[in-house]
């Protein structure tokens, strides 16, 4: 049973490069999550999707898109990176809004 | 104001020592609570839930004071192994939890 499970662990993209971080959960999750962790910030919610199918924005979706594939996987993209987007980016499975979340393991994500 | 706040830290503790850290919310509608545990380079992880009153799982207590809005996080004995950020996570109406920027403890010998 992996969990949630997030590829790639690392990436170092130059600006205006884009990419996919994608997300996958076998624990039968209706709700997945992005969030974003910076230094003395927290962990800030990028989009979510409360269903199969549903897709909605959280506290700081611009740059930013996402797809919920299916019920197992929940991807991000970035369509131009730029610097302030260099970040810990953190794919999350849950029930519901007022559940508990499972992290997967993270991807590092530095935009020179 | 933030909708969720907690004192950054660090909190250095000895080992044995007991120590509580604090998280407020400023949705008073707010209904679930959560600690999770953040080692360096890690993924959160669950530690506890307090839907009510509150949780004891052996040295860690959780508390929920919903007149003043904070939810407290209790650590008995403390650990070497203990040494981590403590996030606090809430319900605030969307649906999906939001988090304050943790909590660093720091046990030492």
């Amino acid at each position: 049973n992996a969990g949630v499970t997030q590829t790639p662990k690392f990436q170092v993209l130059k600006t205006g490069q884009s990419m996919t971080l994608q997300c996958a959960q076998d624990m039968n999750h209706n709700s997945m999550y992005w969030y974003r962790q910076d230094p003395g910030m927290g962990l800030r919610l990028i989009y979510y999707s409360a269903s199969e199918g549903t897709t909605d924005k959280g506290e700081v979706p611009n740059g930013y898109n996402v797809s919920r594939l299916n019920k197992r996987e929940f991807s991000l993209r970035l369509e131009s990176a730029a610097p302030s987007q260099t970040s810990v980016y953190f794919c999350a499975g849950g029930q519901g809004g007022n559940t508990e979340a499972f992290f997967g393991q993270g991807t590092r994500l530095t935009v020179v | 104001r933030k909708e969720v706040e907690q004192d950054p830290g660090p909190f250095n503790v000895p080992e044995g020592a007991t120590v509580a850290f604090n998280c407020t919310y400023s949705n008073s509608a707010s209904q679930s609570f959560f600690w999770y545990r953040q080692d360096c380079r890690k993924e959160p992880k669950l530690l506890m839930s307090v839907y009510s009153s509150g949780n004891e799982d052996g040295r860690f207590t959780a508390q929920l004071n919903r007149a003043s809005q904070y939810i407290s996080l209790l650590i008995r004995d403390s650990k070497l192994s203990d040494s981590a950020t403590y996030l606090c996570g809430a319900d605030t109406g969307r649906r999906a939890l939001t988090f304050g920027s943790g909590t660093r403890l720091q046990v030492q010998p």
